[in-house]
């Protein structure tokens, strides 16, 4: 049965500082990984998905990559804003049309 | 672009009282998928749909039912409510056959008094 992590659970930043985000995983034979955002009693936002053939994907300020061998994701944010500040959730799924296993989620503070 | 609708976006119900949420994936996705998001806790799968089947099945109480209809939208029908079932439901959707990438609703608040 998949596991993932997240290390940390909580962080609090200055603004303008990059920051790693750690998401790892027990069963290699993940396929596709996303990283989502959510704000506090909001719903999810798909911010990158890393398909099994890939190993990073970017967007804007974004980074994702995925390493399948050693089990781990890290979600690289750049020149960190206030409003980043939400809570940063990894998932990964077995294939296509199978369900998302979930990290507890990194609670993030960017501070101006 | 369309997104996935769920309704209604705020549910409350007294316990042993009877719920049922609505799912409408995005045009032309053919799996639907439901979490569960207690407070404080990540997102779990409860149950998915391929083509109108059910199609995996995850840690979904007894309780719970669900199914797809003709025109792909699903709902979640949850009887007995127990206080534990407060919770923000998600559905997600997916066209299987490309990359499995998931779009999610913006979720149902379930609240039981």
């Amino acid at each position: 049965k998949q596991e993932v992590t997240q290390i940390p659970a909580a962080l609090s930043v200055p603004e303008g500082e990059n920051l790693v985000l750690n998401c790892s995983f027990t069963d290699s034979a993940i396929y596709n990984l996303q990283w989502f955002r959510q704000d506090p009693g909001k719903g999810l936002t798909s911010l990158l998905l890393i398909q099994s053939s890939q190993r990073e994907q970017t967007s804007g300020r974004l980074n994702a990559s995925l390493d399948k061998s050693s089990g781990r994701s890290t979600l690289y944010i750049a020149a960190s804003q206030p409003g980043d500040s939400a809570t940063y959730l990894c998932a990964g799924d077995g294939g296509a049309g199978n369900m998302l296993t979930f990290g507890g989620g990194t609670r993030l503070m960017v501070k101006p | 672009a369309a997104g996935v609708i769920q309704s209604p976006r705020h549910l409350i119900k007294e316990k042993r009282e009877t719920a049922t949420l609505k799912c409408y994936p995005i045009p032309r996705h053919d799996t639907v998928y439901w979490y569960q998001q207690g407070p404080g806790q990540d997102p779990q799968f409860l149950i998915s749909f391929y083509e109108k089947m059910q199609s995996d099945k995850g840690s979904i109480p007894d309780r719970f039912s669900a199914q797809q209809f003709s025109d792909y939208h699903s709902e979640l029908n949850m009887s007995s409510l127990e206080l534990g079932d407060s919770a923000l439901y998600f559905c997600a959707s997916s066209v299987r056959g490309l990359a499995g990438l998931q779009y999610f609703g913006p979720g149902t608040r379930l609240t039981v008094t």
